[in-house]
């Protein structure tokens, strides 16, 4: 089963816009980790939140996590074309890890 | 330089036929996982491994099989069982249970 679920399915954004995608999970988690995938490629990792923490920084890169809710949401600032990919959140505990369907990010030159 | 390997990059095999996908991580990494992405859709779990001679089913393992004789590799072999077995196959590999995963960059199969 796939534990999360990203919103929205496709976005795109002019360059230099921000763009937001949330993730959304149904179990307890230890961490919520994101992903970006480049058209036929493997997953590249981006980020990864632990349960105890709110707000996460990476670059460009802003991951939130909010456990009452169950959801995450992954901010890129100031985008370019090359985050044109699609992103995913995954989650799981123990060994299983499990993702979500995707959030397709087109950056518009 | 440290990775996975996955080969071949584009596999093709007749209805019928069984078919082993390879996967090599030379990143001294305890786990590894097999992941199947259907066209537009996110990855689905088949078969992953915590450790050398041991794995175990995830949400999609029937009409797969899977072996950890080595650390270093985690072959999967796609049977005939496979009701539909066309896909792209993304093989992983981490250190832990709370660490990232790293990706190979995948291996498409067609089965005609």
């Amino acid at each position: 089963s796939q534990q999360g679920e990203e919103d929205p399915q496709a976005l795109s954004i002019q360059e230099g816009e921000n763009a937001t995608m949330n993730c959304s999970y149904k179990t307890s988690i230890n961490n919520l980790q994101w992903y970006r995938q480049n058209s036929g490629r493997g997953l590249v990792h981006l980020i990864l939140i632990r349960s105890n923490e709110r707000e996460k920084h990476s670059g460009r890169l802003r991951v939130t996590l909010d456990t009452s809710k169950k959801s995450s949401s992954l901010l890129i600032t100031a985008s370019r074309a090359a985050d044109t990919a699609s992103y995913f959140c995954a989650t799981g505990n123990d060994y299983k890890l499990s993702f979500g369907a995707g959030t397709t990010v087109t950056v518009r030159a | 330089d440290g990775g996975i390997t996955q080969s071949p990059k584009y596999l093709f095999r007749k209805e019928g036929q069984n078919v082993t996908l390879s996967c090599e991580q030379n990143l001294n990494h305890d786990a590894m996982y097999w992941y199947r992405q259907d066209p537009g859709q996110g990855l689905r779990l088949i078969y992953y491994s915590q450790i050398v001679n041991d794995f175990q089913k995830g949400d999609i393992a029937e009409g797969y099989s899977v072996s950890r004789e080595k650390k270093e590799s985690f072959p999967l072999t796609v049977t005939s069982a496979q009701k539909n077995p066309t896909a792209f196959y993304l093989c992983a590999s981490r250190t832990g249970k709370n660490s990232p995963l790293h990706f190979g960059n995948g291996t498409r199969l067609t089965v005609t």
